[in-house]
């Protein structure tokens, strides 16, 4: 069964630094995966979605990387601002025909003034 | 803008109350999802449907059931409220992955669900 590990559970930065989020998976066949941002009380909303034959997305500051082969994506954001503050969830979809996703518990991103 | 739209943002239900969850979305999406989120134990996956009137039953599905007449909508049911249900309920959905490009999830707003 396929398990997404987040590591750090937090992070605490001064605005402005660059940052690195981990995420880890134990099946690499997976057809696809995907980082969201959830604020506190709300759904979660969708960042970046890297196909497996990828090996990274970018969308403004953001910049998604995925290792298939070793089972691991980063999420990079550069010149974090207080505004980034938000928990970060990685959800690996294991199949083209798979329902599913499989998500980590996420790392919470406090990025300070 | 793919738009996940979830009936409720808050609701507070008596314990063994039937209940009721709406799930709308505008884009078309094959499947639809309902999720659970609890503090330390992440997403859950409650139910799944692929199709109208078709449903898998996902991580923890007792307690709940689920029900998809059209395309764009999909209920959870509680059938009889319990504190243990108390929640965050998430709502998403996707499209078909065979044969298309792109699998991306979109998210409703969530339903705050207080079982008192």
């Amino acid at each position: 069964k396929q398990e997404v590990t987040q590591i750090p559970a937090a992070l605490s930065v001064p605005e402005g630094e660059n940052l690195v989020l981990n995420c880890s998976f134990t099946d690499s066949a997976i057809y696809n995966l995907q980082w969201f941002r959830q604020d506190p009380g709300k759904g979660l909303t969708s960042l970046l979605l890297i196909q497996s034959s990828q090996r990274e997305q970018t969308s403004g500051r953001l910049n998604a990387s995925l290792d298939k082969s070793s089972g691991r994506s980063t999420l990079y954001i550069a010149a974090s601002q207080p505004g980034d503050s938000a928990t970060y969830l990685c959800a690996v979809n294991s199949g083209a025909g798979s329902y599913q996703l499989t998500f980590g518990k996420g790392t919470k991103l406090s990025v300070i003034p | 803008d793919v738009k996940v739209t979830q009936s409720s943002r808050y609701l507070v239900k008596r314990t063994g109350e039937k209940v009721f969850l709406e799930c709308v979305q505008d884009m078309d999406h094959e499947n639809m999802f309902w999720y659970r989120q609890d503090p330390g134990l992440g997403l859950r996956l409650i139910y799944f449907s692929y199709d109208v009137k078709m449903k898998e039953k996902g991580d923890i599905p007792e307690g709940y059931s689920v029900s998809r007449e059209k395309k764009e909508r999909f209920s959870l049911i509680l059938e009889s409220a319990s504190t243990n249900q108390t929640s965050m309920y998430l709502c998403a959905s996707s499209p078909d992955g065979w044969g298309k490009r792109s699998t991306e999830a979109f998210f409703g707003q969530g339903t705050r669900l207080t079982v008192v």
